[in-house]
């Protein structure tokens, strides 16, 4: 299987707990995202890497989420001090930049699903 | 935040019949794409359309798309039940890398 892989797919933790989630995107993928999606709504942006450079991060990134890109390659997703507000499913995506390519197609791994409890 | 508004959001229609779904959003952007999300699983991407065209086509699937109103429809022509799935559209902003996605419109097609 070439595409997105996450693991783990399900991870139910105490709150106050640290959790981390793995992403290993398609392998010639450059540009590297994760998002968050909540039950009925769409998924949110946390923050986005081209190669081993994470270029952006939004508001909804609090200090107590990290993620890093060793090498450019796979990705983590560290959240600390767990809060049941974090109970939500992460979802890892990839593109390729710079192929002149139309757009910024990204491809979705199948989320990891995140309980506190 | 979130960019796009879907609508409706929800939508309920028989095997056979056309379903359509608009999406709204606030800013420019360079292109605008529909994914799909089955039940607890991951995006699927459908089909983009760029700021300068006003319509696609990709086998049962056409996509409009009016940047004087911020706007864009899908329409899925000969619904199936396996076209049961909630649909998001996305928008890549002018100056940014990063997709934004509308909350989605959850389509069930009744066999």
């Amino acid at each position: 299987d070439t595409g997105v892989s996450q693991n783990p797919r399900h991870k139910i933790t105490k709150r106050g707990q640290n959790v981390t989630f793995r992403c290993d995107p398609i392998s010639e993928h450059n540009r590297l995202y994760w998002y968050r999606q909540t039950l009925g709504q769409g998924p949110e942006f946390l923050t986005y890497f081209q190669n081993e450079a994470q270029l952006e991060k939004s508001r909804l990134l609090s200090d107590r989420f990290s993620a890093e890109r060793p090498k450019g390659s796979f990705s983590t997703l560290e959240i600390q001090r767990t809060e049941q507000g974090d109970s939500a499913m992460y979802l890892c995506a990839s593109s390729l930049a710079g192929q002149g390519l139309v757009g910024n197609t990204i491809y979705f791994g199948e989320g990891s699903w995140l309980t506190v409890v | 935040s979130q960019q796009g508004e879907e609508d409706p959001q929800a939508l309920s229609i028989q095997e056979g019949e056309n379903a359509t779904m608009n999406c709204s959003y606030k800013t420019s952007i360079n292109n605008l794409q529909w994914y799909r999300q089955n039940s607890g699983r991951g995006l699927v991407h459908l089909i983009l359309i760029r700021s300068n065209e006003r319509e696609k086509h990709s086998g049962r699937l056409r996509v409009t798309l009016d940047t004087s109103k911020k706007s864009s429809s899908l329409l899925i022509t000969a619904s199936r039940a396996a076209d049961t799935a909630s649909y998001f559209c996305a928008t890549d902003a002018t100056g940014r890398r990063a997709l934004t996605f509308g909350s989605g419109t959850r389509l069930q097609v009744q066999p």
